[in-house]
């Protein structure tokens, strides 16, 4: 099963920072947070990950809370083409595999 | 650099025929992975595997599939006498390591089962 819970779906107006929060209050001290998103159908798109430090590149930025239990996926300026399903995931690393386990994700329509 | 090809990106089949799908990973990636997607679900993680090993194959139905990845060549992912269940979207995705390093996705091969 899925470790991280995300609220079913969001919207939020063009031009506006969309924050799509995360929660993974199981999550280990070596255990990294990846965001990806899926647009219509296509293959999941890397966003950004990280550990416990925030971390910001050109798409987006990553908040993570000090007890790591929860982080928020911010995008400043979102645009319709963001309009995408956004995925949470805490990376397993058990018996030296790394498998995403996929949860169902949050929908995010961003509204003209 | 191109990204994971993938190919066929559409695939009928009929019931009770075989269906291969391949892989190629992003340059310089020797981690492959498998996941099955439903319509209107997230993806299912398949099998994970280096250059000619199968390191995780936890999520591999115990019977009609099969996964390779060899020295040369394309990953495959082989499912034998197909049925309707079978029908998804079946992405592949490469790391440059196993470690910290994040997963590229293909754009899917989507197979239908008539």
């Amino acid at each position: 099963d899925a470790k991280t819970t995300q609220p079913p779906s969001m919207d939020c107006a063009e031009g506006r920072a969309a924050n799509l929060p995360c929660n993974h209050s199981t999550i280990s001290g070596n255990e990294y947070v990846y965001w990806y998103r899926q647009i219509h159908s296509q293959g999941p798109q890397y966003i950004i990950h990280g550990l416990k430090n925030n971390e910001t590149n050109e798409m987006a930025s990553l908040i993570i809370t000090e007890d790591r239990k929860s982080s928020t996926l911010i995008l400043p300026h979102a645009t319709l083409r963001d309009t995408a399903v956004y995925y949470c995931i805490v990376r397993e690393s058990t018996s030296g595999t790394y498998k995403y386990i996929f949860g169902t994700g949050t929908r995010l329509k961003v509204l003209a | 650099n191109a990204g994971v090809m993938q190919n066929p990106r559409h695939l009928v089949r009929r019931r009770g025929q075989e269906a291969r799908l391949r892989c190629s990973p992003m340059k310089g990636h020797s981690h492959v992975y498998w996941y099955r997607q439903l319509p209107e679900e997230g993806l299912k993680f398949m099998v994970y595997l280096q250059k000619e090993n199968i390191i995780d194959e936890s999520g591999m139905p115990k019977e009609r599939f099969s996964a390779e990845f060899p020295k040369e060549g394309p990953s495959i992912l082989r499912i034998q006498q197909v049925v309707r269940g079978d029908s998804a979207a079946y992405f592949c995705a490469s790391s440059l390591d196993r470690g910290r390093n994040e997963q590229y996705f293909g754009p899917g091969t989507r197979l239908t089962v008539t």
